[in-house]
């Protein structure tokens, strides 16, 4: 079965500052992982996406993602925070459903990103 | 194109009530999936669909029902409503393409409190 730790529920930074949140997952099969993020009484957006193509995935807003599976790892970086990136972030990998296509995500307890003058 | 669109937005029932919350998507996409949201847990896979007259449980089914009778649309039903489903609710869509799934598509959310 497959499972995402995020490893901080909470993390500070200074605006201009980097960010890095954390994110560790198990897998029986090649995942494909993503970074959704969650702004106030909103949907989830897709940030970024790794399906086994490049390791280093470059997403919206300046995020991007490295994927290192001897470290089982896809933490979740950006130079410069900006305030509009106080929000929740998601680390989600994704599996087959039985023998159809739907894809059955597992999602990370969620990463609250803030950002402060 | 509006995506995932949600109804209603916001919702409270009592304890015993029924509902049914409706998800629309306009992309033509063949899975859709309905998850919750709960503090401190992530989102949690109610049911899903992969194409129109179709539906199966996901990893918390219990309480819920589910019906595709449209491609655009996935109702998701609450016979008895208990406060144990005060939630954010939230739809997704996708669809297969090159061996792969597209990420998923999200509503807005429905938030509903079972008093």
């Amino acid at each position: 079965a497959q499972s995402v730790t995020q490893l901080d529920s909470h993390v500070s930074v200074s605006e201009g500052t980097p960010v890095l949140l954390r994110c560790n997952y198990s897998s029986s099969y090649s995942p494909s992982l993503f970074w959704y993020v969650q702004h106030p009484n909103k949907g989830l957006q897709l940030l970024l996406k790794y399906t086994s193509a490049a390791t280093l995935v470059k997403g919206i807003n300046g995020f991007e993602a490295e994927f290192k599976k001897s470290e089982t790892s896809f933490h979740l970086t950006k130079p410069s925070a900006h305030m509009s990136d106080a929000a929740e972030y998601f680390c989600v990998v994704s599996e087959a459903l039985g023998t159809g296509t739907a894809s059955k995500l597992t999602f990370g307890t969620g990463t609250r990103l803030q950002v402060t003058l | 194109n509006a995506g995932v669109t949600q109804t209603p937005k916001f919702r409270v029932l009592k304890t015993g009530q029924s509902m049914t919350l409706l998800c629309a998507q306009d992309m033509n996409h063949e899975y859709m999936y309905w998850y919750r949201q709960d503090p401190g847990m992530g989102l949690r896979l109610i049911h899903y669909s992969v194409g129109e007259g179709t539906t199966a449980k996901g990893e918390v089914p219990d309480g819920y029902n589910v019906s595709r009778l449209k491609k655009q649309n996935f109702l998701l039903g609450l016979e008895s409503a208990a406060p144990s489903q005060t939630s954010v609710y939230f739809c997704a869509s996708s669809y297969w393409i090159g061996a792969r799934w597209t990420p998923l598509h999200f509503g807005n959310g429905t938030r509903l409190t079972v008093t």
